[in-house]
């Protein structure tokens, strides 16, 4: 049980265009949900914390503008970056949580790569 | 700011030996503390977790150890395989920024490398 899945696993796309990835909770309700971004050999960094029917908190310096969230479900948040480029390469992941709290289960993960 | 931290990024250890993995946090607040493992190109597994009114608690294989005073957390992991490599984190409930209070704090990691 608690599994979350992400899609794509991995995207390519030119520099100036936008791409969305959804994050899934398989056989659970979340109400919450949360975006990670994780650099090459460094630590997960939380992005934003996602709820379901309401706005996204954005961590300071995530723009929130740029990462759009959107939790219209309480098995479904995407992501999407804007305009996205190279330096938005990185390994995004999410997690999503039970209803009534409790431990974090993370997605596989998915690459970015903007060229 | 406050974070949490990895005494040691990288941990050797002979299979069949036991690992322990240590970790520092300086967020006194914090009373959630969560052990992940992840391998190359995939998301964070939950391994084990321990809340503030705790200091031990075990699983198959892996112990979790709290020490409130000091503010440390260790994994200590029994008998290692192969399958043990990766890299661990160690992870608490601490205070975001942008009010995300449930968000997790993850310290920088341990690559464990399980040697034959």
């Amino acid at each position: 049980g608690a599994v979350v899945s992400q899609h794509p696993s991995w995207v390519i796309c030119k520099s100036g265009t936008s791409v969305k990835i959804e994050c899934r909770s398989l056989d659970f309700q979340a109400t919450t949900m949360f975006w990670y971004r994780q650099f090459p050999k460094q630590s997960l960094m939380l992005m934003a914390t996602s709820n379901e029917g309401s706005k996204a908190t954005y961590e300071q310096g995530v723009e929130k503008d740029k990462f759009l969230i959107n939790h219209a479900s309480l098995t479904l948040s995407t992501l999407t970056v804007t305009s996205a480029h190279p330096e938005d390469s990185s390994f995004y992941i999410c997690s999503a949580r039970l209803s009534g709290g409790g431990t974090q289960y993370f997605g596989p993960g998915t690459r970015l790569l903007v060229l | 700011g406050e974070s949490v931290g990895l005494h040691l990024p990288t941990l050797s250890v002979q299979e069949g030996d036991n690992s322990i993995i240590n970790c520092a946090y300086s967020n006194s607040a914090s009373d959630y503390f969560i052990w992940y493992k992840q391998e190359s190109g995939k998301g964070p597994q939950f391994i084990i977790d321990i809340r503030s009114n705790m200091d031990k608690r075990q699983g198959q294989r892996v112990t979790v150890l709290l020490n409130k005073t000091v503010k440390h957390l260790s994994l200590q992991i029994a008998a290692t395989q192969p399958g043990d490599s990766a890299v661990y984190f160690c992870a608490e409930n601490g205070r975001y920024s942008g009010g995300g209070a449930d968000g997790l704090t993850f310290g920088k990691g341990t690559h464990l490398i399980i040697q034959p």
